[in-house]
């Protein structure tokens, strides 16, 4: 099985300021089958990237993805404060599933 | 517009059973990779059960033998069959729609709005 971990478990920043999410396999993931997901409280997750790089339908261009084999970024350039949730990367390219512990963005 | 609704989620006792279901809509169930996931209290999310569009079926370790996932094809409608329960499959169950093939399959566009599995004396 594929462990993913996240860091930092929390980020507190402002809105307007950069965040930066890691998320770290413990084997080779193809980009093809990493993805990147954001759930507020009480809601069901929503997608947000895919593919280690493309941006779901209607997911504003201030979130992008980047990465390969084993280390895999997401980046919102300026948070909005609709953007403070908590962020989980997944792989489906080797079963099982797997996503990662996630990285909650907080309001500082 | 694509909609999936859950239900069955309750408050069942340990070695209980329960059946969820999902009624989709705005799509065909049988035409898409479908999973459930979880979500403990508090916790992260977990993979739980996939059915790929060709029947096949999958299932994290943690529920093998004992959860069966199926679907309706008449009723558009994904169900997840759970037996001998446990204190540890309390959670929130999502229903998730993937893509239409192995590429995109495993990846979630829509998603339910979950329902609560409380296993409990």
């Amino acid at each position: 099985e594929i462990v993913l971990t996240q860091s930092p478990g929390t980020l507190s920043l402002s809105p307007g300021e950069r965040a930066t999410l890691s998320c770290r396999a413990s084997q080779s993931v193809t980009s093809s089958y990493l993805t990147w997901y954001q759930q507020k409280p009480g809601q069901a997750p929503r997608l947000l990237i895919y593919a280690a790089s493309s941006r779901a339908t209607g997911i504003p261009d201030r979130f992008s993805g980047s990465g390969s084999g084993t280390d895999f970024t997401l980046t919102i350039s300026r948070l909005e404060p609709e953007d403070f949730a908590v962020y989980y990367c997944q792989q489906y390219g080797s079963s099982p599933g797997t996503f990662g512990q996630g990285t909650k963005v907080e309001i500082k | 517009e694509v909609q999936l609704v859950e239900s069955g989620g309750g408050l069942i006792q340990p070695g209980g059973s329960l059946r969820l279901s999902c009624a989709a809509s705005g799509f065909t169930v049988s035409s898409y990779y479908m999973s459930w996931v979880r979500q403990a209290p508090g916790k992260g999310l977990e993979w739980v059960s996939l059915i790929y569009s060709g029947g096949r079926t999958y299932y994290a370790d943690s529920v093998k033998g004992r959860f069966t996932i199926s679907r309706d094809n008449s009723k558009n409608a994904l169900y997840l069959q759970m037996n001998s329960l446990r204190a540890e499959d309390t959670a929130v169950y999502y229903c998730a729609r993937g893509g239409t093939g192995y590429t995109s399959g495993g990846r979630f566009d829509y998603w339910g709005q979950g329902t609560l599995v409380t296993v409990s004396s």
